[in-house]
């Protein structure tokens, strides 16, 4: 069964300044999607980023990037010129591509505190 | 689109009470998960429905939940008979296995038994 860790339950930064949350999974399969979530006070879980397994090119959305290390299942966030917006707790996901189901698994999740 | 749709947003009941959480998914979707959010726990994955057909119900904690999806725009989640423990957030979100990678959630429902 997959699993995926989240080992920072929280994380703070500066405004302006750049954050990584870091994450790592398990499974035995070759081809997955690895996904960021935000949920803010409001809980609405809002897609950051995603990336496809078989892409070795690392995700990029404006200020968000990401860290695919495929080999060592490490699957990093990296805010840039951090904004009190981004303050929120952030989940890792993973989605299995097997035949019969398409889960998707979720970490802990870190919580993000800007401090202004 | 709307988006998903849950029902109601928020839910407070009497333990031993039944209680039912609704979910619309976004038209044209054919995958349909329910996820429970605690502190404790975080979100866990109860179960997943593809074609209305539940393919995958591991996630459900015991025989007091169940869930049903009896056509492509409509599913229910229900506990009977609700206990203290139960209260979380209650998540439904969908998908388009053909199209989309990631699932699209509603706002939650959040359930208060006391």
């Amino acid at each position: 069964a997959q699993t995926v860790t989240q080992s920072q339950p929280e994380m703070s930064v500066q405004e302006a300044e750049t954050v990584t949350l870091s994450c790592t999974y398990d499974t035995s399969e070759s081809d997955y999607y690895l996904f960021w979530y935000k949920q803010p006070p409001s809980r609405q879980m809002i897609l950051v980023i995603r990336q496809e397994a078989y892409k070795q090119q690392n995700a990029t959305e404006n200020r968000f990037s990401v860290n695919f290390q495929k080999a060592a299942k490490s699957f990093s966030l990296k805010i840039s010129d951090s904004q009190l917006g981004d303050a929120a707790m952030y989940f890792c996901a993973y989605r299995s591509l097997w035949a019969g189901g398409f889960k998707t698994i979720f970490g802990a999740g870190t919580r993000l505190f800007v401090k202004a | 689109d709307a988006g998903v749709i849950q029902s109601p947003r928020h839910e407070v009941t009497e333990m031993g009470q039944e209680v039912t959480l609704r979910c619309k998914p976004i038209s044209g979707h054919n995958s349909l998960f329910w996820y429970r959010q605690t502190m404790m726990r975080g979100l866990e994955l109860l179960i997943y429905f593809n074609n209305n057909v539940p393919i995958d119900d591991s996630g459900m904690p015991e025989d007091r939940f169940s869930a049903k999806m009896p056509n492509a725009s409509f599913s229910t989640l229900k506990i009977q008979p609700s206990e203290p423990r139960d209260s979380a957030v209650y998540f439904c979100a969908s998908t388009y296995e053909q199209l989309n990678t990631e699932a699209f959630f509603g706002q939650g429902t959040r359930l208060t038994v006391v």
